[in-house]
């Protein structure tokens, strides 16, 4: 059974960088089907997906436009897990954050981290 | 990007009543089309892929259908568990997007 166990901090000042990371067991970060994404969750923008990181014979990335020049998202292959780096934070980042696994070509998320709420505030 | 627009936003039912939930795709994504259960405080759960393929433990009660821009998800008999918001997502590439949910209630 595949579980992705998120950690990271809960507060972030604005203009500072939010970083989180996800935890894969039973499964690969190296996977050859599997992408391993970020999405986040406000009653202002919904569900909304921020990106990806995936491997097909080497690494790739793909970012939403809404965040593309702010985020980063890396794969740990040493600790298996994955990492989200979005700088320069305002109060409108504050969501509740998730990573999921989508797995084989075109396929929707599977399984999901168990959300972090993170707030931007001084 | 391709919009995904659900309706209703909520809807209350009673117990055993049919629900159907509406998700309409701005450009055709043939059918790659999911939709997920997020009971409150709780993480989304996939329940139909590929428009009508039920995941694996998903009660049969429900079930999806549609291709192009129209889809639909039915709850064929309500049951208080079902007690959650509902959202689609395309799923034919990226960026992935979602609907903006519709509540489901019990009456």
């Amino acid at each position: 059974q595949v579980q992705l166990q998120q950690s990271g901090p809960g507060l972030v000042k604005p203009s500072q960088t939010l970083s989180l990371t996800c935890a894969i067991s039973g499964d690969s970060v190296s996977s050859n089907t599997a992408a391993w994404n970020w999405i986040r969750q406000s009653p202002s923008r919904g569900l909304e997906w921020l990106g990806r990181t995936y491997y097909r014979s080497r690494w790739y990335n793909d970012y939403a436009v809404s965040v593309k020049s702010r985020i980063t998202i890396n794969p740990d292959t040493s600790k298996n897990q994955f990492s989200l780096h979005l700088n320069s934070v305002t109060p409108e980042d504050t969501a509740v954050f998730y990573c999921a696994r989508e797995t084989g070509s075109a396929r929707p998320f599977d399984f999901w981290g168990q959300g972090t709420l993170v707030t931007v505030s001084s | 990007d391709i919009q995904m627009t659900q309706s209703p936003s909520s809807l209350s039912a009673s117990v055993g009543d049919r629900v159907t939930i509406t998700c309409r795709a701005s450009q055709g994504i043939s059918n790659y089309l999911a939709w997920y259960q997020q009971k409150p405080g709780k993480v989304p759960k996939l329940l139909i892929y590929a428009a009508s393929t039920l995941q694996s433990g998903v009660p049969s009660r429900f079930s999806g259908s549609g291709s192009g821009t129209d889809f639909t998800l039915t709850i064929s008999s309500l049951q208080p568990e079902d007690v959650a918001t509902y959202y689609c997502q395309k799923h034919n590439s990226v960026p992935w997007t979602f609907g903006q949910g519709t509540k489901v209630e019990i009456k």
